[in-house]
């Protein structure tokens, strides 16, 4: 059973340019929260899905825009690159319905901005 | 909000001597509680959680953390610590809205193992 899946894993970008990234949650999972990592930071949340819709957002710019499909995969993508973008961005799925016992986490898209 | 505070950010420790890893949150009136590991270069994996009843959790891996509502604390614990536990250790509080949850994360504690 696959976990969450995200691609790419690592992309290089230039100041100014826009990236998608893209994850594929659990198997059976149909909410998708994406965080950012910084350097040396604890994770912080960008945004959520569920059933294709934004349902909650945290403390990111609109640059900072996502999508969710029907069959739950998600993107984030992020316009007007700047050097502070580069990070780390996990993606996270869960069950909404008891969607308190944690997260599934894919392994990252490195992002690094020059 | 709720907030999460981990005061040290490294953690250095002999192989086979016991560490806690410090966690503090901010009060609130239903609180549900998380340590996750990461692993370089990997994304994170949940390694326990707090969500009611008893107050001490603990990990299938030897790892163990204590709900103090009194001292607003989920503190980690593991008595004999090996070298593969050298990772990244984040706890997390979960925060409701709009129907579902999102989780706020510590700084990170970074528990480097010495053989």
């Amino acid at each position: 059973d696959a976990g969450v899946t995200q691609s790419p894993t690592h992309l290089i970008k230039t100041r100014g340019q826009q990236v998608t990234l893209r994850c594929s949650p659990k198997s059976g999972h149909d909410t998708v929260s994406w965080y950012q990592q910084a350097l040396g930071q604890g994770p912080q949340f960008i945004f959520q899905y569920y059933e294709e819709e934004e349902r909650q957002r945290g403390n990111f710019p609109d640059r900072f825009s996502g999508h969710q499909f029907p069959n739950y995969s998600s993107e984030l993508n992020v316009n007007a690159l700047l050097l502070g973008d580069s990070a780390l961005y996990l993606c996270a799925s869960s069950q909404r319905r008891g969607a308190n016992y944690g997260y599934t986490f894919g392994s990252g898209t490195r992002l690094t901005v020059v | 909000a709720q907030s999460v505070t981990q005061l040290d950010s490294q953690v250095p420790v002999f192989e086979e001597a016991p560490v806690e890893l410090r966690c503090n949150y901010s009060s609130s009136v239903s609180v549900y509680l998380f340590w996750y590991v990461q692993y370089p270069n990997q994304g994170l994996q949940l390694l326990l959680k707090y969500l009611s009843g008893s107050t001490l959790v603990e990990s299938i891996n030897g790892f163990e953390a204590e709900f103090n509502k009194s001292q607003t604390s989920f503190h980690l614990r593991k008595p004999s610590v090996h070298i593969s536990d050298t990772a990244e250790y984040f706890c997390a509080v979960s925060e409701r809205a709009s129907g579902t949850y999102k989780y706020i994360f510590g700084t990170g504690t970074r528990l480097k193992v010495l053989a």
